[in-house]
């Protein structure tokens, strides 16, 4: 398995105003997943990271309000640009070292907007 | 796109009792997830499914990939306190992220 942590684990901001979420696994992987939780809802994805490319973002989600990083294969940072209060949500990161199946999962960055 | 249903939504049983969940798909999937999450933390892998018709355990849970390709049901035998949360399916096609169902929230009373 890969340990996945992440910074900050929560924060409370103003409205907009940006936040960089961070993510680092404890060992190399082959792809990393940022996906969002509103509260009590199911995760859906934000994007891939692509390490040294540009993110490849899921419809409904777009680079300039979710900028996405990866520089090398332990780590990610997201964005959430400009935000409002319905940006309130867990960001959450994964992992996975093979190109399919398994992925494992940080836990989470709780965001609110105030 | 892609959407999971899963049911049941929630299930109140007793210590003691076996729990089953499933996940059906209007599309096919090459691999099947099942996740546990508890309050304030992240989703944690329970069992992966990678091929159609496998049938896979791990200690008290059980779960299986769909013939069809475009379901799977997860089973948890003798329930304990310690299982309570949400589980979530979730379908991966190919080396995209993952579609998770809406989550089955599982109550044990005492």
């Amino acid at each position: 398995s890969a340990v996945i942590s992440q910074k900050p684990s929560r924060d409370i901001c103003q409205r907009g105003t940006s936040l960089t979420i961070q993510c680092q696994v404890d060992s190399q992987v082959t792809m990393m997943f940022w996906y969002r939780q509103q509260p009590g809802q199911s995760l859906t994805l934000i994007a891939t990271a692509n390490q040294g490319s540009e993110a490849t973002y899921e419809s409904g989600f777009v680079i300039d309000k979710f900028p996405i990083s990866r520089p090398n294969l332990t780590f990610s940072t997201l964005t959430v640009s400009n935000m409002s209060p319905e940006d309130s949500s867990i960001y959450l990161c994964s992992g996975s070292r093979i190109s399919v199946g398994t992925q494992y999962f940080g836990p989470g960055t709780r965001l609110t907007v105030l | 796109g892609q959407q999971l249903n899963q049911s049941p939504q929630s299930m109140f049983i007793q210590e003691g009792e076996d729990v089953s969940m499933n996940c059906t798909s209007s599309s096919i999937f090459n691999t099947w997830l099942w996740y546990k999450q508890d309050p304030g933390e992240g989703p944690v892998l329970l069992i992966a499914l990678y091929k159609a018709g496998e049938l896979t355990s791990n200690g008290r849970l059980t779960a299986q990939f769909g013939i069809t390709r475009k379901d799977s049901f997860l089973n948890i035998s003798a329930s304990i306190p310690s299982d309570v949360g949400i589980y979530f399916c979730a379908g991966q096609l190919e080396t995209d992220g993952l579609t998770f169902g809406k989550g089955t929230h599982l109550i044990i009373q005492p």
